[in-house]
């Protein structure tokens, strides 16, 4: 099956610096998404990519779909302790079969004071 | 409802007994799709309902797991004989489908299940 390969595993960084993460897959999927998770809560939605090269940003947020279609990337610009917690890229693929999601493994976010 | 919601938010059971984990979407949705996140890792997709059927049961692990959706709104996932090896959190999600040009999922807050 798709295997999602996200790094790092986990940072530790100061408040205030910049912060990136990426994903790679053995195949290509159709939409990107990136989701935060805090404790004892679901993933929530942070940016969705639909198109190979897309570049969005939703405030402090940026990420990009890479034009293979097979890695995407997330940036954070000048962290604050609420960036805190594990975020997950997703891949999606249309049509055919599941509409559902496949997850990486996450990138647990620690900011030292 | 506003969000999804999950009940119960914790579940703790022995071995080999049975377990009902509720889902209610957002109110509209027509797609429910359920996955299970063990510690350290990300959520892995169980099953997926359209409606009241379910359009691709592929990820539930082997056949003590079952989940319904009889009227299209509500799903109940149903574990028998469990395993320690069941433990993990439950995830359910809602979304519109591709109504817009985009399926956006919008996920609960998960039900966590441990085996004794």
């Amino acid at each position: 099956g798709q295997q999602l390969n996200q790094s790092p595993q986990s940072m530790f960084i100061q408040e205030g610096e910049d912060v990136s993460m990426n994903c790679t897959s053995s195949s290509i999927f159709n939409t990107w998404l990136w989701y935060k998770q805090d404790p004892g809560e679901g993933p929530v939605l942070l940016i969705a990519l639909y198109k190979a090269g897309e570049l969005t940003s939703n405030g402090r947020l940026t990420a990009q779909f890479g034009i293979t279609r097979k890695d995407s990337f997330l940036n954070i610009s000048a962290s604050i302790p609420s960036d805190v917690g594990i975020y997950f890229c997703a891949g999606q693929l249309t049509g055919g079969g599941a509409d559902g999601l496949t997850f990486g493994k996450g990138t647990h976010l620690i900011i030292q004071p | 409802g506003a969000g999804v919601s999950q009940t119960p938010s914790n579940k703790v059971t022995e071995k080999g007994k049975y377990v009902e984990l509720r889902c209610d979407p957002i109110s509209g949705h027509t797609a429910l799709y359920w996955y299970r996140q063990s510690l350290g890792q990300g959520p892995e997709f169980l099953i997926y309902f359209q409606g009241t059927g379910a359009a691709d049961d592929s990820g539930l692990p082997n056949d003590r797991f079952f989940a319904v959706r009889p009227e299209g709104s509500v799903s109940t996932l149903k574990i028998q004989r469990t395993e320690r090896g069941d433990s993990a959190v439950y995830l359910c999600a809602s979304s519109l489908g591709w109504l817009t040009g985009a399926n956006v999922l919008t996920f609960g807050a998960g039900s966590r299940l441990t085996v004794l």
